[in-house]
This record gives C-alpha cells, sequence and structure tokens, in this order.
C-alpha cells in the first residue's frame, strides 16, 4: 500500500505570496491532518479534516487554509506569505479521525519563503 | 500555549548505553500518550505509545514510563544503536482530540 505523498517537496516563494500545498493520503484514510514544523517549535498543528469537513483547528491565522476533496486529498494554501512562514509542512493521514487511531505521515513539503 | 514540552533539544549517548528522552506535560485530561522517531527529510514514524491506564509499556529496546502524578513521561532505549540516531517527538492526545506533540529531542548515537 503506498504511503502518504505530498507535493512539491520543495517550494521557493517571495513575501507576499501564495502558495498551495498537496496532499494524498494513504487509500482508504479519510482524515488528513496538517503540521507546521519549525526549529524549536516542534510540530504545531493547522487543521484536520475528516470526510471533506475541517474537523479541528489549531491555531494559526486566517491566511492559513485547507480544504479536503471526495478521493480525501487534501489541500493547505497560505496568502501573503511571511519570513515565518519559513517551515516542514507535513501532512498525516488516519482511517479514522485523528486520536482515534494511529497517523501515518508524509515525508512534508520545505518552504522557503525569501 | 506549549502541552507537551521536551526541555532538551538534543541527546548524545554512546552505542550500547542506554538513551533517556523526557516529556512533560500540563494537560491532565491527557489520556494517551505516543512517541514518534523522525529521520531527515522523511515524516515522523510511530515508535510507542502508552495508555493513562498504565505506567510502562515495553517494545523490544524501547520502554515508555509514565508518572501521571508527575505528568512525566520517558521513553528509554537500551540499548543505543547508531540507527537509532533521530529526532524524537513525545505527543498526547484527550479522547479522539487532536494530538499535542513537543519540540522534538536529536539524539545522536556515537559509535
Amino acid at each position: 500500500k503506498a504511503g502518504v505523498t505530498q507535493t512539491p517537496r520543495y517550494l521557493i516563494k517571495t513575501r507576499g505570496q501564495q502558495v498551495t500545498l498537496s496532499c494524498s493520503p494513504i487509500s482508504g484514510h479519510r482524515s488528513v491532518s496538517w503540521y507546521q514544523q519549525t526549529p524549536g517549535q516542534g510540530l504545531q498543528f493547522l487543521f484536520e479534516y475528516f470526510s471533506e469537513t475541517q474537523r479541528n483547528k489549531g491555531n494559526f491565522p486566517g491566511r492559513f487554509s485547507g480544504r479536503q476533496f471526495s478521493n480525501s486529498r487534501s489541500e493547505m494554501n497560505v496568502s501573503t506569505l511571511e519570513l515565518g512562514d519559513s517551515a516542514l509542512y507535513l501532512c498525516a493521514s488516519s482511517l479514522g479521525p485523528q486520536g482515534a487511531g494511529e497517523q501515518y505521515f508524509g515525508p512534508g513539503t520545505r518552504l522557503t519563503v525569501t | 500555549d506549549q502541552q507537551v514540552k521536551q526541555n532538551s533539544p538534543s541527546l548524545s549517548v554512546q552505542e550500547g548505553r542506554i538513551s533517556i528522552l523526557n516529556c512533560d506535560y500540563t494537560n491532565s485530561m491527557f489520556d494517551y500518550f505516543l512517541w514518534y522517531k523522525k529521520y531527515p527529510a522523511e515524516g515522523p514514524t510511530f515508535l510507542i505509545s502508552i495508555s493513562s491506564i498504565k505506567d510502562k509499556n515495553e517494545d523490544g529496546r524501547f520502554t515508555v514510563f509514565l508518572n501521571k502524578s508527575a505528568k512525566h513521561l520517558s521513553l528509554h532505549i537500551v540499548p543505543s544503536q547508531p540507527g537509532d540516531s533521530a529526532v524524537y517527538f513525545c505527543a498526547a492526545k484527550k479522547g479522539d482530540y487532536k494530538l499535542s506533540f513537543g519540540a522534538g529531542t536529536t539524539v545522536t548515537v556515537r559509535a
């Protein structure tokens, strides 16, 4: 069974631009969660989508948004990029809602904002 | 507000010795705790977990200890091997609510 895939793997953007990241969960998984990883902060939870509905949301500004499609693939969008948005963005999928079972992480998208 | 804290950002240990990673939490409602391991350029992978009704869980070289009164858990790796060099994240949750992660501890196993 294929694992969680994320595209692109690396991205360089300039301040003020917007970016869209994609995550394809393991086949059959209905939950996709997004995290931001920065040095010293660990994994900060962004949001979780389950069956196309946002189930949980972390403490991030409205510039960060996401959605999930009927095939469970998810996208995350960041508008008006800031230097502080440079980070590794990880997505994780699980069969049921996050917390109800094991999460499987993708390799991440490394975003650099210049 | 960081509810899960890993106060040691790094740990260096000699091959064959014990690695002890610590994690503290502030939310007494957490009822399930997990450790994840992350290699560079890969996503975190699940390592071991423990329910709040237990105080110890063992899986091969990995043992997790939970001290609920101190709101503290630790991961012991015995013996440490070069392949254990990675970043280790502690995580906790309440029910089926979202996971809260610590900042991670980078373990380096020296030959």
